[in-house]
């Protein structure tokens, strides 16, 4: 079955680590998009590649990283530098261009500092 | 930028009534789309209904109806005969027609389904 696959589903991480959210996607889509939920904010945009070796930033791209080596893979890094990383995480892909439409998602991965 | 806007953190329903979850949303774009999502408390976001702004009929599926009202940039969810299982946060999201931008999500309504 097509899908997009996230991993680990809980990640905990302690103060001043680095850690990488897994995003794998087997629906031959273009596009792969990072998101952070917190409680009231709804979904917030972090990054997002519509092609392989590129990618641009969201509106909270600050303490991310992201690198598209590959069509199927589009790992989010959460860096030192981030000073609130407990979220949960969410990644999506799409198609793109002229008809393309709704957003597939990951089931997500809960971030918490410990 | 286009924005969209969720004025009901949180609705309860009765089970078998009807409720309506209110979305509004910014653009100068002509051509788009509106989507509502549904995550329930396993946190899968699952897509409910989709309408074509190009499209003057309100889309439908089974108990799940929108209300598209294009000039007011107004795009409410009705939920007929509401179910336990409908309890979940919904969002509402927009991405333009050309496919080529992210999908911009509302800040969600918590609907909660009363027994």
């Amino acid at each position: 079955d097509g899908g997009i696959t996230q991993s680990p589903k809980y990640l905990f991480r302690k103060e001043g680590q680095n850690v990488t959210l897994s995003c794998e996607q087997n629906l031959n889509h273009d596009a792969m998009y990072w998101y952070r939920q917190d409680p009231g904010q709804g979904l917030r945009l972090i990054y997002y590649s519509q092609i392989v070796n590129d990618f641009q930033k969201g509106d909270i791209a600050e303490g991310y990283s992201v690198s598209r080596e590959k069509k199927e893979s589009f790992p989010l890094t959460v860096t030192s530098a981030q000073k609130n990383p407990t979220a949960f995480y969410l990644c999506a892909s799409t198609l793109t261009g002229i008809g393309a439409t709704e957003a597939f998602f990951g089931q997500g991965t809960r971030l918490t500092v410990v | 930028a286009q924005t969209v806007t969720q004025s009901q953190p949180e609705m309860s329903v009765q089970e078998a009534e009807t409720v309506t979850l209110s979305c509004t949303y910014d653009t100068s774009e002509s051509d788009y789309y509106l989507f509502w999502y549904k995550q329930p408390p396993s946190r899968q976001m699952i897509l409910v209904i989709r309408q074509e702004a190009y499209k003057q009929q309100n889309a439908t599926e089974n108990r799940f109806s929108v209300n598209f009202q294009k000039a007011a940039k107004s795009f409410s969810l009705k939920i007929s005969d509401s179910q336990l299982g409908d309890a979940a946060m919904y969002f509402c999201a927009y991405r333009t027609r050309s496919g080529n931008t992210p999908l911009v999500f509302g800040k969600g309504t918590r609907l909660s389904v009363i027994a």
